[in-house]
């Protein structure tokens, strides 16, 4: 089935420091990934999403590139920021299965 | 615009009590899925509504039960409750025939139970 499989937290970084949060997928076909953000408290916010290889999806500063030869979707900043600190979700939605397939989640805890 | 609503906020049930979980979907959307998220963990999907039918379940027992209305909002309802079926309960809601799959997400029911 699929599977989403995260970097292991929590992942502390002192504002302005470079992000990168590894993903990796198991999927039939050929599907859509996402990055989600949770906020302390809050539900999922959708932070960018990608439906084809070689796909860069972006918003905020955040980046991730749909990788279909290494079956990933590594997420990126520059610069992050206090307000950056959340948990952080890749996900995947696969061909026919409507439901979405989580990892088990990134905290991320930024420093001033 | 409206986003994602779900009701109430926080619950607190006894064991072996059943709760009902209600969500409305944001506005032009159709479809409500419901997601069950440990402490912790990543969501799992329990089950998808679309035109008042469970469209795909995820391996959840069937004491775990939904409903879709015709104006689209839908229910969650969990009988038998267990001290495992604490957590944060998710409701997301899409439109069929978008470009791009996506779901968006209430802030969630937080369960606990005693």
């Amino acid at each position: 089935g699929d599977s989403v499989t995260q970097m292991e937290g929590p992942v502390t970084l002192s504002e302005e420091a470079c992000l990168t949060i590894n993903c990796t997928y198991t999927a039939t076909g050929y599907p859509s990934l996402f990055w989600y953000v949770q906020y302390p408290g809050e539900g999922l916010q959708l932070l960018l999403k990608a439906t084809k290889a070689d796909d860069k999806g972006s918003n905020k500063g955040f980046e991730a590139t749909y990788r279909k030869e290494t079956t990933s979707f590594h997420l990126e900043k520059g610069s992050v920021q206090v307000s950056d600190s959340a948990v952080y979700f890749c996900a995947l939605s696969g061909g026919s299965n409507y439901k979405l397939t989580f990892g088990k989640g990134t905290l991320l805890t930024v420093n001033p | 615009d409206a986003g994602v609503t779900q009701s109430p906020t926080h619950l607190i049930k006894t064991r072996g009590q059943q709760v009902t979980l209600r969500c409305s979907p944001k506005s032009g959307h159709d479809t409500v899925s419901w997601y069950q998220q440990a402490l912790g963990q990543g969501p799992q999907f329990i089950f998808q509504y679309y035109e008042e039918e469970e469209r795909q379940r995820g391996n959840f027992p069937d004491r775990f039960s939904g409903h879709q209305f015709p104006n689209y909002s839908s229910e969650l309802n969990v009988n038998a409750l267990l001290l495992g079926d604490s957590a944060l309960y998710l409701c997301a809601s899409s439109r069929v025939g978008q470009g791009v799959y996506e779901q968006y997400f209430g802030p969630g029911t937080r369960l606990t139970v005693t």
